[in-house]
């Protein structure tokens, strides 16, 4: 049973568009949920995150929404650009050291 | 600055045998944590660490050891290979007092 659900698996967005990427989580003990993004051939790398006592963070480009009461939480790209083009994915975790992520989005943002 | 080093890159492995996957970080973190990422899948946590000394299994442990002797040093052992392994293996580690992991490079298994 998958932990956090992630949706869509990909999404094609032209450059200067929004990117929505959307995830969903059922264990209300989460208390940390981060993005990464990952580039082919590489580790994933935090993005941004955002604890359940916000509702929005913004950082740049990048903004997270979060709906505590219907567990789901989403990722904004705007503006988005060619080199935005990796895959993402969400995770949810509690304390810090036990992650669940999701299965992953693979964003291509055409020129 | 050199951050999490995994090693090897690639592995081919025959079904049944043994290996060990290194993981080695500078950092000084005292959390780490080893993930599989298989396609359509994301990360799955196999084995974590809070500190030398303390280790804990994560959501798939079944046919992985591990072992931290050292804070800078975090090995995955897979004692008898099986195809079902055949994956991307990533290290990360984190210091306690910071939410960021800093996942290493990778290694891709394939088990034959």
């Amino acid at each position: 049973q998958q932990q956090v659900k992630q949706s869509p698996q990909s999404l094609i967005v032209q450059k200067g568009g929004i990117s929505i990427i959307n995830c969903a989580y059922e264990n209300t003990a989460f208390d940390y949920f981060p993005w990464y993004q990952q580039f082919p051939g590489k580790g994933p790398a935090l993005l941004i995150a955002i604890r359940p006592d916000v509702s929005e963070k913004k950082e740049g480009r990048f903004t997270i929404s979060f709906n505590k009461s219907a567990k789901q939480f989403s990722l904004h790209i705007m503006d988005s650009q060619p080199g935005d083009s990796a895959t993402y994915f969400c995770a949810a975790g509690v304390n810090f050291n036990k992650f669940y992520f999701g299965s992953g989005t693979k964003l291509n943002v055409k020129p | 600055n050199a951050g999490v080093t995994q090693t090897p890159k690639f592995q081919v492995l025959k079904t049944g045998q043994s290996m060990t996957l290194q993981c080695a970080q500078d950092m000084n973190h005292e959390y780490m944590s080893w993930y599989r990422q298989d396609p359509g899948m994301g990360l799955r946590l196999i084995h974590y660490s809070v500190g030398a000394g303390i280790t804990d299994q994560g959501e798939v442990p079944n046919g992985y050891n591990v072992s931290r002797s050292t804070t800078e040093d975090f090995p995955l052992r897979l004692l008898s290979a099986a195809p079902s392994q055949t994956s991307v293996y990533f290290c990360a580690s984190r210091s306690p007092g910071h939410t960021e992991a800093f996942f290493g490079q990778g290694t891709r298994l394939t088990v034959v």
